[in-house]
């Protein structure tokens, strides 16, 4: 159980194009779903805090505008790359916190990540 | 500043030694401190800890926290080759990314045969 899955794996677009990716809790509810981006040989930074059903928290530095988080119900979240540039090229990395799940408090289970290549 | 440091940030051992991996952090409202073994892709979650010296344990894996101190740390017996990871220690902590995890930048472990 607690399975998380991410889509797409990979992708390379154009810069000024938009990327969506997409995280899904498969067999739990995750009213909680994290985004976390990952830059070569550094750790994890949480972008932002999805919540079911009502605006995500950013963390300060990220721009709400670019990167657009939607987590339309209890099992998918998406991130949306917004005119994405070279820069934005990273390891995003989602992870969702289970509702009514019995196990630690507070643990996350993570998706195995998008690769996002801006050329 | 960080709040999460982890030392040292890489190691190189033999196959068969015991590591030591550290973790300190620096946090007002602490709640918990996870350790996560990440290989190529996501990370996987090893411990989780809320309390004070009591040791959590899974085959060769252990960790303990020191809530006083601010600071855990991962052992890890009879190393193998899979051992071979990068080892994340993260905190949560009210006030910390709204119940996100703030994570140290790793210790990058490789096992030699």
């Amino acid at each position: 159980g607690a399975v998380v899955s991410q889509h797409p794996s990979r992708v390379i677009c154009k810069s000024g194009t938009s990327v969506k990716i997409e995280c899904r809790s498969l067999d739990f509810q995750a009213t909680t779903m994290f985004w976390y981006r990952q830059f070569p040989k550094q750790s994890l930074m949480l972008m932002a805090t999805s919540n079911e059903g009502s605006k995500a928290t950013y963390e300060q530095g990220v721009e709400k505008d670019k990167f657009l988080i939607n987590h339309a119900s209890l099992t998918l979240s998406t991130l949306t790359v917004t005119s994405a540039h070279p820069e934005d090229s990273s390891f995003y990395i989602c992870s969702a916190r289970a509702t009514g799940f019995a196990g630690p408090y507070n643990e996350q289970f993570f998706g195995p990540g998008t690769r996002l290549t801006v050329l | 500043e960080d709040k999460v440091v982890q030392s040292p940030l890489s190691l190189v051992v033999h196959e068969g030694d015991t590591v030591t991996l550290n973790c300190s952090y620096e946090v007002t409202n602490f709640r918990s401190l996870l350790w996560y073994k990440q290989e190529k892709k996501a990370p996987t979650f090893l411990f989780m800890l809320t309390s004070s010296g009591i040791e959590k344990k899974s085959g060769r894996l252990s960790s303990i926290l020191d809530k006083k101190e601010l600071f855990s740390i991962l052992n890890i017996t009879a190393t193998q080759t899979g051992d071979s990871a990068i080892y994340l220690c993260a905190v949560n902590y009210s006030g910390g990314g709204a119940d996100g995890l703030t994570f140290g930048k790793g210790t990058h472990l490789i096992i030699q045969p």
